[in-house]
């Protein structure tokens, strides 16, 4: 029940294009999905995250959507740049947990 | 402002010799330190946290083990590696009622185990 479930393992986007990850949850207590990018031998840094109360959240190019009843939800890439080629992990928690549940990861490049 | 560092950037040890990782924050007092371990091609696995001195959680006990001797500081150990230890290793920190403050990552440890 813990398990955050996200898809696909990898993903090619060409320039220009939308780049759309997905990931699952079954836990209807978590409340806080981040998501994380990652570019090779780096740590992850935050990119942008969501709550519950609003069904999305855009930040310049990047967009989460939010889908409560379904326990779903998804970053968005518009206009996909090659500089956004990195890893891409969902994340989810809720408030006073410590621990934060991450997906496993889908590996994006960005084609020219 | 904040930061974060890990030492060593990079370690190659037989199997069963001992590791000892170390991270340290500055800039901040009172952080949640973590412990991750990232496989080739794999998600992030929690594998230790601590929400103050001497207080430490652990999530895959297997044969690491974690410390927390100083406020800021948050050392990971073996005692004898095993091949399967090998892996990308993060720590990260974060301030406030816990997971839903943004973690911070360092800059990660690569151990090759041969």
């Amino acid at each position: 029940q813990q398990q955050v479930k996200q898809s696909p393992q990898s993903l090619i986007v060409q320039k220009g294009g939308i780049s759309i990850i997905n990931c699952a949850y079954e836990n209807t207590a978590f409340d806080y999905f981040p998501w994380y990018q990652q570019f090779p031998g780096k740590g992850p840094a935050l990119l942008i995250a969501i709550r519950p109360d609003v069904s999305e959240k855009k930040e310049g190019r990047f967009t989460i959507s939010f889908n409560k009843s379904a326990k779903q939800f998804s970053l968005h890439i518009m206009d996909s740049q090659p500089g956004d080629s990195a890893t891409y992990f969902c994340a989810a928690t809720y408030f006073g947990n410590e621990k934060l549940t991450f997906g496993t990861g889908t590996r994006l490049t960005i084609i020219p | 402002s904040q930061t974060i560092h890990q030492w060593p950037a990079t370690l190659v040890q037989p199997v069963g010799s001992p590791l000892s990782l170390e991270c340290t924050v500055e800039g901040t007092s009172n952080p949640n330190l973590y412990w991750y371990r990232q496989a080739a091609g794999r998600g992030l696995q929690l594998l230790f946290y601590s929400v103050g001195i001497g207080q430490i959680s652990s999530e895959v006990p297997q044969n690491l083990s974690a410390s927390r001797p100083q406020d800021r500081q948050f050392i990971l150990s073996s005692k004898k590696l095993l091949l399967s230890d090998s892996g990308f290793y993060l720590c990260a920190w974060s301030v406030g009622q816990g997971a839903t403050d943004t973690q911070y990552f360092g800059p990660g440890t690569r151990l090759t185990v041969l």
